[in-house]
């Protein structure tokens, strides 16, 4: 069954370090591939998208996430956290014109 | 360019009775989607919708049902309420179906009780 598996259910970083968030899927043929954020009391924003081409794709506000093939991966990548990115991030995947989310992972970002 | 619109934002029914949800896309799209958002199912499609037709569907019982109007503003009708119905109602619009660039609402937050 097509399914978007997001590990992670809450993941806490420190201010500025690395963050890496995580997402599988499991499709017959590679779907078109999203991460989307959403604060508290707002929709979803688009962060970046991957639909084929460079396996590195860069989003706003300064993330990135990379495809994998091979482990059918699709992580959301940020060199350095800001407080203001502490929110729930989605990521989604579409397979004509089906579009499933991954349960979210909510991040906290400490001081 | 003024973002995608939802009103009401927030919404109390009673079980059984029915209700209307509101989305007005960004100027200019004329696809526009709906999704339910609870903490126990997460995020689903309900439907999509362009030129005044429904181009896709989600796993949902008949009870929900949705239009837009010719100037792509849509609507959502949840008839017959059940505790369940109570979610964030998310609203996004794109340009076309397929371009894949959804701009979403801030939801709607429906309350049955």
């Amino acid at each position: 069954a097509q399914s978007v598996t997001q590990p992670d259910i809450h993941i806490t970083v420190s201010e500025g370090a690395s963050l890496e968030l995580r997402c599988n899927y499991s499709y017959g043929a590679t779907p078109y591939l999203f991460w989307y954020v959403q604060s508290p009391g707002q929709g979803l924003q688009l962060l970046l998208k991957y639909f084929s081409g460079d396996t590195l794709v860069q989003g706003i506000k300064g993330f990135e996430a990379e495809f994998k093939r091979s482990q059918s991966s699709f992580n959301l990548r940020k060199p350095s956290v800001h407080w203001s990115d502490a929110a729930e991030y989605f990521c989604a995947v579409d397979r004509d014109n089906d579009m499933r989310f991954g349960a979210g992972t909510r991040l906290t970002v400490k001081p | 360019k003024a973002g995608v619109t939802q009103t009401p934002r927030y919404l109390i029914k009673t079980r059984g009775q029915q209700v209307t949800l509101s989305c007005s896309p960004i100027s200019g799209h004329r696809s526009v989607s709906w999704y339910q958002q609870t903490p126990g199912q997460g995020l689903q499609f309900l439907f999509e919708y362009f030129s005044e037709t429904q181009r896709n569907k989600g796993n949902f019982p008949g009870r929900f049902s949705g239009r837009q109007f010719s100037n792509s503003r849509s609507e959502m009708n949840v008839s017959t309420l059940e505790l369940g119905d109570s979610a964030l109602y998310l609203c996004a619009s794109s340009p076309d179906p397929g371009t894949y660039e959804q701009y979403f609402g801030p939801g709607t937050r429906l309350t049955v009780t």
